[in-house]
C-alpha cells in the first residue's frame, strides 16, 4: 500500500462545475495535509493546507479532512480552464517527522473543458 | 521578494560525470529541502538542510549523492558518476521556521531537469 494514494485520473469536468479530488494516507499519526497544484513543466505551488478535522475554505477551494477515515479531499468550485493541472496531495507524518519532509501522492490530472 | 532560485534549469551530463545543482532559498528562509520527481512518479523527499547542518537525509541514496548548505552561498546537491536512472527533475524548496500547528509551508523553485545521456 502506498503511503499517500491519489487517483491519477485524468479527471475531466466542464467549466463551472465542481471538481472533487481525493487522497488517502496510511500513517494514522499524520499531522498536516497539503494540496499543491503543478502545471506541466512547472514547480508545485501550495494552494491549501489543513491540519484539523473538518472543512477549510479559501476562495473557490475547500479542503476537507477526516482523520478517522484517513482521507483528505479538495473541492474546486466554479472550475475554470486555468485550473487544469496536476494536483498533488502531500502529508507530513507523525510527530518527530522533520519539518518539510512531506510524502506526496502521485497526483491527479485535472482537465477543465470549456 | 525573489522566490526560490534554482540553476541551471536544464543540465545534460554523460554517464560518469558529476552534476551540481544549486538552490538559493527565499529571503528570510533558512530551511532548504531537496525533492526529486522521476518520470511518472510523485515527488520524493531527499534531504533537509539548515545552514551548515544536514538535518534529515533519510531520502538520499546511500552512494553518489551529497548535499550541503554552507554558511555563505547557495545549497548544492551533488551527484557523482551520474547514471541514466538519475535523470529526473530536482526541486528545491525552502521554508520559514515552523508555523501554526507545526505546519510548514514549502515554497518550491522552478527545478533543475537533469538528463543523463
Amino acid at each position: 500500500q502506498k503511503e499517500v494514494e491519489q487517483n491519477s485520473g485524468p479527471l475531466s469536468v466542464p467549466e463551472g462545475a465542481i471538481a472533487s479530488l481525493n487522497c488517502t494516507y496510511s500513517d494514522r499519526g499524520s499531522q498536516s495535509f497539503f494540496w499543491y497544484r503543478q502545471y506541466s513543466g512547472k514547480s508545485p505551488e501550495l494552494i491549501m493546507f489543513i491540519y484539523s478535522n473538518g472543512d477549510k475554505e479559501d476562495g473557490r477551494f475547500t479542503a476537507q479532512l477526516n482523520k478517522a477515515s484517513q482521507y483528505v479531499s479538495l473541492l474546486i468550485r466554479d472550475s475554470q480552464p486555468s485550473d487544469s493541472a496536476t494536483y498533488l496531495c502531500a502529508v507530513r507524518g507523525a510527530g518527530g517527522t522533520s519539518y518539510g519532509k512531506l510524502t506526496f501522492g502521485q497526483g491527479t490530472i485535472l482537465t477543465v473543458h470549456p | 521578494n525573489a522566490g526560490v532560485m534554482q540553476n541551471p534549469r536544464h543540465l545534460v551530463r554523460r554517464r560518469g560525470q558529476e552534476a551540481r545543482l544549486r538552490c538559493s532559498p527565499m529571503k528570510g528562509h533558512s530551511h532548504v529541502y531537496w525533492y526529486r520527481q522521476l518520470p511518472e512518479e510523485g515527488l520524493k523527499f531527499m534531504v533537509y538542510l539548515q545552514k551548515e547542518n544536514i538535518i534529515d537525509e533519510s531520502g538520499m541514496p546511500k552512494e553518489r549523492f551529497s548535499a550541503e548548505f554552507p554558511k555563505e552561498g547557495p545549497s548544492i546537491l551533488r551527484i557523482q558518476q551520474v547514471v541514466r536512472g538519475d535523470s529526473a527533475a530536482y526541486f528545491c524548496a525552502s521554508s520559514p521556521p515552523s508555523g501554526q500547528g507545526g505546519t510548514v509551508k514549502l515554497f518550491f523553485g522552478s527545478g533543475t531537469q537533469l538528463s543523463v545521456l
